[in-house]
């Protein structure tokens, strides 16, 4: 069975640039979820969705930061412009929902992004 | 809003040692649900343990074992017969049960380096 599977792996660009993450959700799972990682704040609960629904995006640190998810199985997270500031890695997690307590959420490998 | 306090940047043990890995949390909430994850420098995000709430039994899985005393808002991890893999970051997480998905409230992590 596949995983939570991001693309790309690794991005480097410059300031100023437009980005923008991939992320392919565990099929029939029903919630999303996007975070990111960095030395100084650790990992942080950016947006998530339900049914591809966003439910709490509180977590998205300014306007330049969008996120979608047009279908059940693909979501995107977008940065625009994009600032050395949001250098970090981005993860997608995905979960069944419902019951979760016993269905955990299962993260994909990650997008190293570096931004010069 | 819940905070997640893991008071050891860093630990190393030798191989073969049991050690304890500390987490404090702070919630008026009284369903939810606590986490420990492992991130090896594959960077991949790698589930160890859960433990509801609600269960005063403390969770297990082979090697990895809790202590969850919730009246003191704490959730140990303990890994006996520590081994060379279990080199790597460990995240405490909690996660509010309030019916449906939601997202992981992630201490600052534990880097616990097994020697040989």
């Amino acid at each position: 069975d596949a995983g939570v599977i991001q693309s790309p792996r690794h991005e480097v660009t410059e300031m100023g640039q437009e980005v923008t993450l991939r992320c392919k959700p565990i099929s029939g799972h029903n919630s999303l979820f996007w975070y990111r990682q960095t030395m100084m704040r650790g990992l942080e609960l950016l947006i998530y969705f339900n049914n591809n629904v966003p439910i709490d995006d509180s977590g998205m640190p300014e306007d330049r930061f969008s996120a979608k998810m047009p279908n059940a199985s693909f979501s995107t997270l977008k940065i625009q412009p994009s600032e050395p500031r949001d250098s970090a890695v981005y993860f997608c997690a995905s979960s069944p929902g419902g019951n979760v307590g016993n269905q955990p959420q299962h993260f994909g490998d990650g997008t190293r992004l570096s931004i010069l | 809003a819940q905070t997640v306090t893991q008071s050891q940047p860093e630990m190393s043990v030798q191989e073969a040692e049991t050690v304890t890995l500390s987490c404090t949390y702070d919630t008026s909430e009284n369903n939810y649900y606590l986490f420990w994850y492992k991130q090896p420098p594959s960077r991949q995000m790698i589930l160890v343990i859960r433990q509801e709430a609600y269960k005063q039994q403390n969770a297990t899985e082979n090697r990895f074992s809790v202590n969850f005393q919730k009246a003191a808002k704490s959730f140990s991890l303990k890994i006996s017969d520590s081994q060379l893999g279990d080199t790597a970051m460990y995240f405490c997480a909690f996660m509010f049960s309030g019916g449906g998905a939601d997202g992981l409230t992630f201490g600052k992590g534990t880097h616990l380096i097994i020697q040989p």
